[in-house]
């Protein structure tokens, strides 16, 4: 199985300020035939489910601001938010689709500082 | 627009069984494999398996073989999710989730199933 790795755990951010959040994966989810990677971020707020950010590491989903960028490649990967707003508050978790069983990291809680 | 609409809440006790719904709407619903994905309280995301929606065969991921069971009505574009011999560590809210048009990514999600296994 790919274990996915995030961190920080919880991270701290003052409104307008940029926010990092970093995933590792034990192997990579690189398909070196279309180079695509397997990867994607979802956020979730309290009593709700998940919702897709990124997905190809990199790819905006439709209708996500433009502060959410994704990057890396391989096993190293990143979520960034460039200028943080209220509404970011939440949990972050990135995924792995490139093999099966499709793997979860742990989250990261980013909170407003 | 796409949409899953998930069964309500369920209290039950241990050892009984439950049944979890989730609406597909808005798309052909045997076009998309379905997943289901676990959230215990206050814990992170974890993936049960998924069905195959045209064909009804089930996938289960490890810890999720025996007491769960994946089914479909696809006549009324329905995904169930059913576990038996509930204990109380299968306290959770349970999500359905589709797969995207392109890969394996999951979008959109059902509201979510909370269920409570308490005496």
């Amino acid at each position: 199985d790919i274990v996915m790795t995030q961190s920080p755990d919880s991270l701290a951010v003052s409104l307008g300020e940029r926010a990092t959040i970093n995933c590792k994966s034990s192997q990579s989810v690189l398909d070196s035939s279309n180079n695509n990677n397997y990867l994607a971020w979802y956020q979730q707020k309290p009593g709700q489910p998940p919702k897709l950010l990124i997905y190809w590491a990199s790819i905006r989903e439709s209708g996500v601001p433009d502060r959410f960028s994704g990057s890396g490649s391989g096993t190293d990967f990143t979520l960034t938010i460039s200028s943080l707003q209220a509404e970011d508050v939440a949990v972050y978790y990135c995924q792995q689709y490139y093999s099966s069983p499709i793997t979860f990291g742990q989250g990261t809680r980013l909170e407003n500082k | 627009q796409v949409q899953l609409v998930q069964s309500g809440s369920e209290l039950k006790k241990p050892g009984a069984s439950v049944k979890v719904s989730c609406k597909a709407s808005g798309y052909t619903f045997t076009g998309y494999a379905m997943n289901w994905v676990r959230q215990a309280p206050g814990q992170g995301l974890e993936w049960m398996g998924w069905i195959n929606t045209n064909t009804g065969n089930p996938t289960y991921a490890q810890g999720f073989t025996g007491r769960f069971v994946f089914s479909l009505d696809t006549s009324v574009s329905t995904a169930y999710l059913q576990i038996s011999g509930l204990k109380a560590e299968d306290t959770a809210v349970y999500y359905c989730a589709r797969v995207s048009s392109f890969n394996n990514w999951f979008d959109p999600w059902g509201q979510g199933t909370l269920v409570t296994v308490s005496s």
